[in-house]
């Protein structure tokens, strides 16, 4: 079955730091993959999507992610962080074309001031 | 970017009660729309996906006589949770699929059954 892991769970930073979220994919055929962002106490935001073409992806807020086909991977990035940035991250994908998504377990991150 | 609408944010029934969940894509027209719950400090679980004008399908373990939906246009897709139990309160999330696959989120809406 497909699955998709982040294995950081809990990532505390302080601001100006940079971040890179780590996400991996299991193989499955074609693969789209997303990153989504939620703020406390609001809903899942589309931050970024990879379907084809350039695997740097820059998404919304400063945030961009690198597909890397070799590794199966996908890792979020922000040069540097914001307090504003306090959220909980999920990796998806679908594949073949398919429209299920597949959710990462998410990673909280903190951003002291 | 894309909107995605649930109503109620919050309800709250008695167990045998009936609730219906609305979800709407406010400015585009999603031939599929998702319907997941979220269960504490948990990722979201898919539970099914919604075309329109078509049965929904479900997720192996989710019952569909239990959780009825219906999407009965481009832009509206409806759960409805028959006979509420106290184990079926939940936070149900609905999403919405516009042209490039790309899934747009609702609000969520939390569901308390006493």
């Amino acid at each position: 079955a497909q699955s998709v892991s982040q294995h950081n769970h809990h990532v505390i930073l302080s601001e100006a730091a940079s971040l890179e979220l780590g996400c991996n994919y299991s193989y499955g055929g074609t693969v789209n993959l997303f990153w989504y962002v939620q703020y406390p106490g609001q809903h899942l935001q589309l931050l970024l999507k990879y379907f084809s073409g350039d695997p740097l992806v820059k998404g919304i807020k400063g945030f961009e992610a690198e597909f890397i086909k070799s590794k199966f991977s996908f890792n979020l990035r922000k040069p540097s962080v914001q307090w504003s940035d306090t959220a909980e991250y999920f990796c998806a994908a679908s594949y073949n074309a398919g429209n299920m998504l597949t959710f990462g377990g998410g990673t909280r991150l903190m951003v002291k001031p | 970017g894309a909107v995605v609408s649930q109503h109620p944010s919050r309800v709250i029934c008695k167990s045998g009660t009936s609730v219906k969940i609305e979800c709407r894509s406010l400015d585009f027209q999603a031939t599929t729309m998702f319907w997941y719950r979220q269960f504490p400090k948990k990722s979201l679980m898919l539970m099914a996906t919604s075309n329109e004008g078509s049965k929904a399908t479900y997720e192996q373990g989710v019952e569909k006589d239990k959780f009825l939906i219906n999407h009965a246009s481009l832009t509206l897709s409806t759960l409805t949770v028959t006979s509420a139990h106290p184990e079926d309160s939940s936070f149900y999330i609905c999403s919405a699929q516009d042209p490039t696959r790309a899934q747009y989120f609702g609000p969520g809406t939390r569901l308390l059954v006493l």
